[in-house]
């Protein structure tokens, strides 16, 4: 069946203006989590959606980054005012809960 | 705070030649240990879980073992094709599954 997907696999910004990412999981996963994955660094956890629950922002770095879900089905993680800091690859993956986790090919986001 | 460090950040092998990278760990509860394979300019590929010390899971070249403190990835005869980065993960028991991630061994196989 059909994996996670991404979109867009690649973004190049400039400093300050606005992104937003976008996530499919795999269907009928209702647990999805967003990573920041820093070159030379492990993947950092962002932000995790379980169904209807509150989610868990925990891992966001500063209030510019944010994400919504819809139900159980496609997410968005939008990057306001962006830094050049910010850029990394930015991965989403889904699963059923306590399940292994399966990622999506990541969105390259490049701030110049 | 969990930690995962794996070793060494880089390897290089030549095809045929058997090797181990290890993952060391310190977690305050360990629900279960992750290996996943990443290729450049993609997403991570699952591996193995192994939940409990002296679990072993196997997969073509591939076993993975797990102590209480660190957990091994042996490579068995590699070919070119094994080439990628290996990243090491652990979840633990706290309500829900994130995974902590170590920053990879990435495995280069000259043939």
């Amino acid at each position: 069946g059909a994996g996670v997907s991404q979109s867009p696999s690649n973004k190049v910004t400039e400093k300050g203006k606005d992104v937003e990412l976008r996530c499919d999981p795999i269907s009928g996963h209702t647990a999805l989590y967003w990573y920041r994955q820093r070159l030379g660094q492990g993947l950092e956890f962002l932000i995790y959606f379980q169904g209807n629950s509150a989610p868990d922002k925990s891992g966001l770095p500063s209030d510019r980054f944010s994400a919504e879900r819809t139900g159980e089905s496609v997410s968005t993680l939008t990057i306001q005012r962006t830094q050049q800091e910010d850029s990394a690859v930015y991965l989403c993956a889904s699963t059923y809960p306590e399940e292994t986790q399966y990622f999506g090919p990541g969105t390259r986001l490049l701030v110049l | 705070e969990d930690q995962v460090t794996q070793s060494p950040e880089a390897l290089r092998l030549q095809e045929g030649e058997s090797s181990s990278l290890n993952c060391s760990y310190t977690v305050s509860g360990l629900r279960g240990l992750f290996w996943y394979r990443q290729d450049p300019g993609k997403g991570p590929e699952f591996l193995f879980t192994l939940y409990s010390a002296g679990e072993e899971k196997e997969k073509e070249r591939l076993k993975a073992t797990l102590t209480k403190k660190e957990s091994f990835l042996h490579i068995t005869a590699p070919k070119p094709e094994d080439s990628a980065t290996y990243l090491c993960a652990v979840q633990v028991y706290s309500g829900y599954s994130t995974l902590t991630f170590g920053k990879g061994t990435m495995l280069l196989v000259s043939p």
